[in-house]
């Protein structure tokens, strides 16, 4: 059982609409990050977010961590092909960084 | 930007045999950690050292598996012998701290394939 559920798995859409990625859990975290991984590379940290409804915008990125710090949503605008990647959701809990499971978006042109 | 680097790239072993993966963090970083990453799934811990003590090998097969940062900076995860199941992305992953304000930097792995 994964203690972080992102939804959805796979998201393949075309160049220019909007999507939501979500990250789900039934535990407490005291952050969140999201990371971004293309193939063969390693995951790239986004953002951080660390207050309960923190709302955070990287550009067409908007991230937010739910009141309760239990779930997490990262929304793109007007996506692009290169926003393609592996999208993965991370919460420290007890000193550990756990992450989810990723959502693979594919944004073609 | 400092990277942490991690070698060989790719590795193709046959079962039972042994392999051996390197990683050098960014400089001054305390913590080093080992994932270990199937394809399209995220990141599973496997180890995390603080210098050169291990302070998390909870999820590590220490019957085959071991890992070592003898001089609290570069460090080798070593598979003994090596399974069909262990064919998977391993990356080695960075950090100031510990804590939920020290984000990791990950290195671009290594791709095992064992047949």
């Amino acid at each position: 059982t994964q203690l972080l559920e992102q939804s959805p798995q796979f998201l393949s859409i075309q160049e220019g609409e909007n999507l939501t990625v979500y990250c789900n859990s039934s535990s407490v975290f005291s952050s969140l990050q999201w990371y971004r991984q293309e193939p063969g590379e390693g995951p790239v940290l986004l953002v951080t977010v660390v207050t309960g409804g923190e709302v955070k915008k990287l550009k067409r990125l908007t991230f937010q961590f739910g009141d309760a710090r239990k779930d997490s949503s990262l929304h793109i605008t007007a996506a692009q092909p290169g926003d393609t990647g592996l999208y993965l959701c991370a919460g420290v809990k007890g000193g550990k960084l756990i992450f989810g499971q990723g959502t693979e978006l594919s944004v073609k042109p | 930007e400092a990277e942490v680097a991690q070698s060989p790239r790719y590795k193709i072993t046959e079962k039972s045999q042994a392999v051996a993966f390197w990683c050098d963090p960014i400089s001054g970083h305390a913590t080093l950690y080992w994932y270990r990453q199937i394809l399209g799934q995220g990141p599973e811990l496997l180890v995390q050292f603080q210098d050169e003590s291990v302070v998390d090998d909870s999820q590590l097969p220490k019957d085959r598996f071991s890992a070592e940062r003898l001089k609290g900076v570069d460090s080798t995860l070593k598979i003994q012998p090596a399974e069909l199941g262990d064919s998977a992305m391993y990356l080695c992953a960075s950090s100031f701290g510990s804590g939920r304000n020290s984000p990791l930097h990950f290195g671009n792995g290594t791709r095992l394939t064992v047949t």
